[in-house]
This record gives structure tokens, sequence and C-alpha cells, in this order.
């Protein structure tokens, strides 16, 4: 299977500042990645879709200048969470799309824990 | 993309196989469907797909009816480490995008 990591793991930051999230697919070329936000007990919340080389798409409620998202190779996409508050608190995850001949999947990432206090 | 309905809970006796049902009576010709499932804090982890043809891989099976209104993820020996919350997601492939819209799936648990 293919292999998506994802730094750091885990996070604490203060109310105001901002977090970088890194997501790599370390095995494959990915021309799109994707990232969700997951609160407790619900299920995974697509925010927005990451192009290699052009601007992110967000989904509706996404605000894009609080979630800035980078795609600067075909293995790397970063969210950034800019000045961020209790409420951004949430384990954000990222896929990336691997498509050959016979499959066109999304490979996960293992999360990432943001707690902001 | 088509919507998916899924049991909220099932359990499953350790070394049974575990039957996990999901309705998509809208699903459109063109559309596939995956299964992710998520552990515990984990990110989710591709299971199997497949468009109207009954597949299996090294996990598991999936068993499409032939109207395609329905399918079936089989676990054929489910141990403990299958404990988790199983998605199915239907979605149309090539597109412009491919993005996966999770609903709330069903949590599997395997009691010993």
């Amino acid at each position: 299977g293919a292999v998506v990591s994802q730094h750091p793991s885990r996070v604490i930051c203060k109310s105001g500042t901002s977090v970088k999230i890194e997501c790599r697919s370390l095995d494959f070329q990915a021309t799109t990645m994707f990232w969700y936000r997951q609160f407790p007990k619900q299920s995974l919340m697509l925010m927005a879709t990451s192009n290699e080389g052009s601007k992110a798409t967000y989904e509706q409620g996404v605000e894009k200048d609080k979630f800035l998202i980078n795609h600067a190779s075909l293995t790397l996409s970063t969210l950034t969470v800019t000045s961020a508050h209790p409420e951004d608190s949430s384990f954000y995850i990222c896929s990336a799309s691997r498509q050959d001949r016979r499959r066109d999947t999304q490979y996960f990432g293992p999360g990432t824990r943001l707690t902001v206090l | 993309d088509a919507k998916t309905t899924q049991p909220p809970s099932m359990d499953c006796a350790e070394g049974r196989a575990a039957n996990l049902p999901c309705n998509h009576s809208t699903i459109s010709g063109n559309e596939y469907v995956y299964w992710y499932r998520q552990i515990h804090s984990q990110g989710p982890q591709y299971i199997i797909h497949g468009l109207k043809n009954n597949e299996t891989n090294e996990m598991a099976s999936l068993i499409i009816t032939e109207d395609r209104k329905s399918s079936t993820l089989i676990l054929p020996h489910a141990t403990l480490r299958d404990t988790a919350v199983y998605y199915c997601i239907v979605r149309s492939r090539g597109g412009a995008t491919n993005k996966l819209i999770f609903g709330t799936g069903t949590l599997l648990a395997v009691q010993p």
C-alpha cells in the first residue's frame, strides 16, 4: 500500500499563534491531496482539496484565509492554521490521491492532533 | 456523490466473519463503492473498492448486489484489531477531483 506521513503528530499551541502541518506522500507522487478535520465522536469533514501548483479548493464554510494550504511539490502539502483559537482544536488528517491504470485511491496520513490553549 | 446508509454499530465474535451492510440506492452507473476503516485516533485505512463485480483482496471481500443498490463488506475472520469505524462511500472516478465524503459509518466491535 501507499504511505502518507504527517508531521507533527501532536501539537499544543497558545491562542493566537499559527501552526503548520505537513503532509507527505512517501512512495508515490500525488497531484491532489485533501485535508480533513475530525471533531471528537464525529466523522471526517473535508476541508479542502489541494492541487500541486495551483490554488486549493475549499469546501463551503471553510475560511481560506484561516486555513492556508500550499501544495508546492508532488509529495508535499502543508496546512497552516493561522491565529488559532480553542475552537480550532481538532484532529487534522490529510490524504493523497494515487492514480494508476488500475486504481484511483486516496491514502490517508495518521493525523495531527491540534490543541489550542 | 450518492449517499450511503449504514447501521451505526455492530458486534462480531472474534474469529467469525463480520458482514457489514451498506445501502446506496441512488448510486449512478459511473460511481464506485469504496470501503475505508478508521481505528481510534488514526487516519482512515483503505480496504477495498468495486464497481459491479465482487472483489476480494487480502483484507476483505466486497459483495455488490446486481442492481448495485447495496453492498456488503466481509471480513472473513475478524480479530480484535478489526475493531474500528467502517465507512462505505460511493463516488465517481476520474473527475476533476476525487474527493471522498464520509458519512457516519458503522462502529464494529469485535468481542473476544
